[in-house]
């Protein structure tokens, strides 16, 4: 079946850095793609929705600035957490989707910001 | 308004009982879908099941089966004879017609299996 490669499985980073995780699609082309974050023993939250050559469209609450989208391609969209603090540390996941078809999540990335 | 529900924090039973896990959705749409995910430690979201609004048969895949009924928005699913394989965390998901690739996750249901 289709695959979402998410890379890394799992970073630490120092407070003020920032970190770039990658997802992507191997053997389909995502028109769009889902960023999702999950805390600790909690659901999964909708970040933003990312369409490729376009600007991402970023859910209410979520800063931009600070979360920056990029999807320049149909196989490749990145996530960078900018100038990353603590509270920062959760789990992000992304998803890869063909139209209005089944979605392929990749495998997560756990962010533990130091 | 939380457009899926599930009640169910955790629930731990012991290994080859059956277990239920309930799924309770809100939707003004007549047209939707419901999903239900798998989140085992390792953290990566595993597919179990996509079903349309305008299909209401029950489905079964081997030990899993799954009973949607709309006259009470659940979508229900049963783990026959559990493993321990099948700890995990299980989210329900609901997409509608207005944006079917935007998915609300319900809070998710943490299954123990012990042995």
């Amino acid at each position: 079946g289709a695959v979402v490669s998410q890379h890394p499985s799992w970073v630490i980073c120092k407070s003020g850095t920032s970190v770039k995780i990658e997802c992507r699609s191997l053997d389909f082309q995502a028109t769009t793609m889902f960023w999702y974050r999950q805390f600790p023993k909690q659901s999964l939250m909708l970040m933003a929705t990312s369409n490729e050559g376009s600007k991402a469209t970023y859910e209410q609450g979520v800063e931009k600035d600070k979360f920056l989208i990029n999807h320049a391609s149909l196989t490749l969209s990145t996530l960078t957490v900018t100038s990353a603090h603590p509270e920062d540390s959760s789990f992000y996941i992304c998803r890869g989707q063909v139209e209005d078809t089944e979605a392929f999540f990749g495998q997560g990335t756990r962010l533990t910001v130091v | 308004a939380q457009k899926v529900t599930q009640a169910q924090t955790e629930i731990s039973v012991v290994e080859k009982e059956d277990v239920t896990l309930d799924c309770v959705y809100e939707t003004r749409d007549t047209t939707y879908y419901l999903f239900w995910y798998k989140q085992p430690p390792s953290g990566e979201l595993v597919f179990l099941i996509r079903r349309n609004s305008f299909d209401e048969q029950n489905e079964i895949s081997g030990r899993y089966s799954w009973n949607f009924q709309k006259s009470t928005s659940s979508f229900n699913f049963t783990i026959t004879a559990s493993q321990v394989v099948d700890s995990a965390v299980y989210f329900c998901a609901l997409s509608e017609a207005d944006n079917f690739n935007k998915f609300y996750f319900g809070s998710g249901t943490k299954l123990n299996v012990k042995p």
